[in-house]
């Protein structure tokens, strides 16, 4: 079955980095596209950007451009997500989910990455 | 930016009633890019209709999706234990996807 298996939990301190991935099976990697989507304890989601698995293009909002950085490896059938520059509003579960070429919506979604960011 | 805003914020009710939801976008949003998921505590979102009225593959046909430009709505027909959750409408519109702030249905 389609699955999407994402890295365990990580804390870091303010000013560092974080990187998440997400381990696609069942399907073939290349023909579907990756989000990744995070959520504030308490909160709504909210969209970081796609990757294209088939030559790694990327696409970002621009709240998170300059900060954020996706990138696959499809030896291993792997997304990783990149964020820098961690404050504590970076705080928040983060998910990856897959989503085929202009579908508009996301399915299946990864488990889930606590990121916790304290001093 | 589309801002979707879902009501109410809290739903109570009890098994068996009907439960209808609200999402009302900012600006009209095509029907396609349209999309519900229930997220349960402790669970990652699962997406129960595309395409605005489309029940995804294994959702029990007592969901329905239903609307169109700027007023889309989400119809449990008969509210099962399983189905209190929060739901959260999602749609694709000026590059950018975004998702309202959710719905709580919980039991009466």
């Amino acid at each position: 079955q389609v699955q999407l298996v994402q890295s365990g939990a990580e804390v870091k301190k303010p000013g560092a980095s974080v990187k998440v991935s997400c381990k696609a099976s069942g399907y073939i990697f290349t023909n579907y596209h990756l989000h990744w989507m995070r959520q504030a304890p308490g909160q709504g989601l909210e969209w970081m950007g796609i990757i294209n698995p088939n030559g790694g293009i990327t696409k970002y909002p621009q709240k998170f451009q300059g900060r954020v950085t996706m990138t696959r490896d499809t030896s291993t059938s792997t997304v990783y997500m990149e964020l820098s520059s961690l404050t504590s509003e970076d705080t928040a579960i983060y998910y990856c989910a897959r989503e085929c070429a202009s579908c508009y919506r996301f399915d299946p979604w990864g488990q889930g990455t606590l990121v916790t960011v304290s001093s | 930016e589309i801002v979707l805003t879902q009501s109410p914020g809290t739903l109570s009710l009890s098994p068996g009633e009907r439960a209808t939801l609200s999402c009302r976008a900012s600006q009209s949003v095509t029907s396609i890019s349209l999309a519900w998921y229930q997220q349960k505590p402790g669970q990652a979102p699962r997406l129960l209709i595309y395409g605005a009225s489309s029940r995804a593959t294994g959702i029990p046909d007592r969901f329905s999706g239903s609307g169109s430009g700027t007023d889309f709505t989400l119809t449990i027909s008969r509210l099962e234990p399983e189905d209190f959750a929060v739901y959260f409408c999602q749609q694709f519109g000026d590059s950018l996807y975004t998702f309202g702030q959710g719905t709580k249905l919980e039991i009466k």
